[in-house]
């Protein structure tokens, strides 16, 4: 079965510090993992998607098959990146599993 | 198009009775999704279109739960004799073929 753990509900770092958010995933198949965020009042959104290999906003997230780990991270945290923020997997059958989520406070 | 639309934002209900919840989505996206968010947890996945045909459906969507999207264009999520339980956020996508999905603002279900 699939199975996507963010072990931490909250996570504050002060502005300027690395932040580093943890995702693990569980599945027998090829994975294909997604960070979305949802910042105060806003709709759940992407943010970034393995395959893409691309950093947005200064975010980036590397795929560990062999720890089977998806973690988001970025070098210097702003106070603009405090939100929610969900991993995801897609699995063959076109729909997301979430996990439970963190919220990122970036204290001034 | 701005978006992904759902309608109402918010639904109060009493128990047992029935609700029904629309989603537009953004129009040249032949996908639609539903998912349910309850406090505390990631959204869970419902139910899937592909254009009018409904393809996929969670053991979450109980016998009370209906979706359709007759046109292949807005789809409609309709809850039977509600239970305090359905409380949650009702959230619609869409996405085109490559499944990057389009989030709606959700319509917030308070079952009292």
């Amino acid at each position: 079965a699939q199975r996507v753990t963010q072990p931490e509900k909250l996570l504050s770092v002060f502005k300027g510090a690395p932040v580093e958010l943890k995702c693990n995933y569980s599945y027998s198949g090829s994975p294909e993992l997604f960070w979305y965020v949802q910042y105060s009042r806003q709709r759940l959104q992407l943010l970034l998607r393995h395959i893409s290999r691309e950093s947005i906003k200064g975010f980036t997230a590397d795929l560990n098959k062999g720890e089977t780990s998806f973690h988001l991270k970025k070098p210097f945290a702003q106070e603009e990146d405090s939100a929610m923020y969900y991993c995801a997997l897609q699995t063959g059958a076109n729909n997301l599993f979430f996990g439970t989520g963190t919220r990122l406070t970036v204290i001034p | 198009d701005t978006g992904v639309s759902q309608d109402p934002r918010h639904k109060i209900t009493k128990r047992g009775q029935n609700v029904t919840f629309r989603c537009d989505p953004i129009s040249e996206h032949n996908r639609l999704y539903w998912y349910r968010q309850t406090l505390g947890q990631g959204p869970e996945f419902l139910t899937y279109f592909q254009n009018e045909a409904q393809l996929e459906k969670s053991r979450l969507l109980s016998d009370r739960f209906s979706a359709e999207r007759p046109k292949g264009s807005f789809s409609t999520l309709e809850i039977q004799r509600t239970e305090q339980g359905d409380s949650a956020m009702y959230l619609c996508a869409s996405s085109p073929r490559d499944s990057n999905y389009t989030f709606g603002s959700g319509t917030r279900l308070t079952v009292v």
